[in-house]
Formats: C-alpha cells, structure tokens, sequence
C-alpha cells in the first residue's frame, strides 16, 4: 500500500522567508501527485498538481512544487511566504492498486507566518 | 474548479441517535465519491469509495453497517452515521470525483460532528 510522509508536522516562519515543506511518498508505480491547503476554518483547496510532463510544477498563490522520482519525493516551495500563508498543507498521492486509484493523504504540515 | 456542499456544516447530537449529512456537486456531474473522516491535528483518513449506482467499498476498519454511504445520484451523496458514540465525533469531509477530470479530486467544506 502506497504511503506519504510529510517530515515537519509544525513550521514558523517570519514574512518573506523562504518555505520548504517535504514530501515522500512510497508507491513503485505511476503516481499523481497534489498539493492541498487548509486555511483555518475552511475546506480543503488544491494548491497545484502533478500529472506527467515539467516535473516543476507551478500552483497558485506563489507556490511551487518538484516532482523527483528518484528521490519519491514532491516538495512544496515558495520563495517569500506571506502572513496569509498561515495554514495546513497536505502532500497527498493518487496510485493505482487494481482497477482502481485510491488518494493518500500525508499527516500534513502546520504553516505558521508571523509579521 | 468544482463546487461541492456539504449540509450541515456543524451538527450536535446525543448519543445513540443517527445523524445523516449530505453531500452535493454543484456543478458537474461525478462518478466516483470519497468520504473522509479527519481527527484534530490529523491527516484525511479515507472511508470509503462509492460509484453512483453502487455499492460503497470501505476502508479495512470501518464499519459499514455504521456508516452507511448512499450514492443516491450523480450529484448527491449522503453519509449516515448510525447510533453515533462520543468517539464518532470527527470532521467528516466528502470529495467528488468526475468521469473525465482526471485524479482530481473536489473537496466540501465538511462537517463537524460532535456527539455528546
């Protein structure tokens, strides 16, 4: 069964440092790869995705991701976080078992931007 | 991207009671629905898989006879929760997934049950 890991469960950065939030998963197979976010009181919304092609993917809102499939890893960036960034941020996998694809989910990462 | 609801947004109930929330697209039409179920400070924990017209396939652990997933349509969606315990309490989120949109996945807003 495929898993995520997602290595800091708590970050706090100060406005304008530069973020990177981990992400590894283990699958051998075709993956797609996406990344969530979760502002305080609000659902999950997709920040960017990974499906074939520019293993550099850019989202929404500033942010970046690097698909390395040597390294099973998908790593979230953004050069300069903002205050509005504070939230939750969650890796998650598609895979295949079978027929079907099933999405799992990393335990998240907790961003915190102080002023 | 898709719009999904969830009704309620928020609901209390006693224990033993069965609490039914609902889960709608808006905008599109979905084959496949997921129900997650996410604790405090945790991560999405998939429930169960259903296809409209079809039987939901649950996740190893989760009881189906008390979490009855109904995928009544290709717009709706409904999770019951059976004779609801304090330890049923979570945030319940449902996501749509459409016929011809790839792996993506559009999420509600989800539901908070709470019961006493």
């Amino acid at each position: 069964a495929q898993s995520v890991s997602q290595h800091n469960h708590h970050v706090i950065l100060s406005e304008a440092a530069s973020l990177e939030l981990g992400c590894n998963y283990s699958y051998g197979g075709t993956v797609n790869l996406f990344w969530y976010v979760q502002y305080p009181g609000q659902h999950l919304q997709l920040l960017l995705k990974y499906f074939s092609g520019d293993p550099l993917v850019k989202g929404i809102k500033g942010f970046e991701a690097e698909f390395i499939k040597s390294k099973f890893s998908f790593n979230l960036r953004k050069p300069s976080v903002q205050w509005s960034d504070t939230a939750e941020y969650f890796c998650a996998v598609n895979a295949w078992t079978g027929t079907a694809s099933k999405l799992t989910f990393g335990t998240g990462t907790r961003l915190q931007v102080t002023l | 991207g898709a719009v999904v609801s969830q009704h309620p947004s928020r609901v209390i109930c006693k224990s033993g009671t069965s609490v039914k929330i609902e889960c709608r697209s808006l905008d599109f039409q979905a084959t496949t629905m997921f129900w997650y179920r996410q604790f405090p400070k945790k991560s999405l924990m998939l429930m169960a898989t259903s296809n409209e017209g079809s039987k939901a396939t649950y996740e190893q652990g989760v009881e189906k006879d008390k979490f009855l997933i109904n995928h009544a349509s290709l717009t709706l969606s409904t999770l019951t929760v059976t004779s609801a315990h304090p330890e049923d309490s979570s945030f319940y989120i449902c996501s749509f997934k459409t016929a011809g949109g790839g792996n993506e996945q559009f999420f509600g807003p989800g539901t908070r049950l709470t019961v006493l």
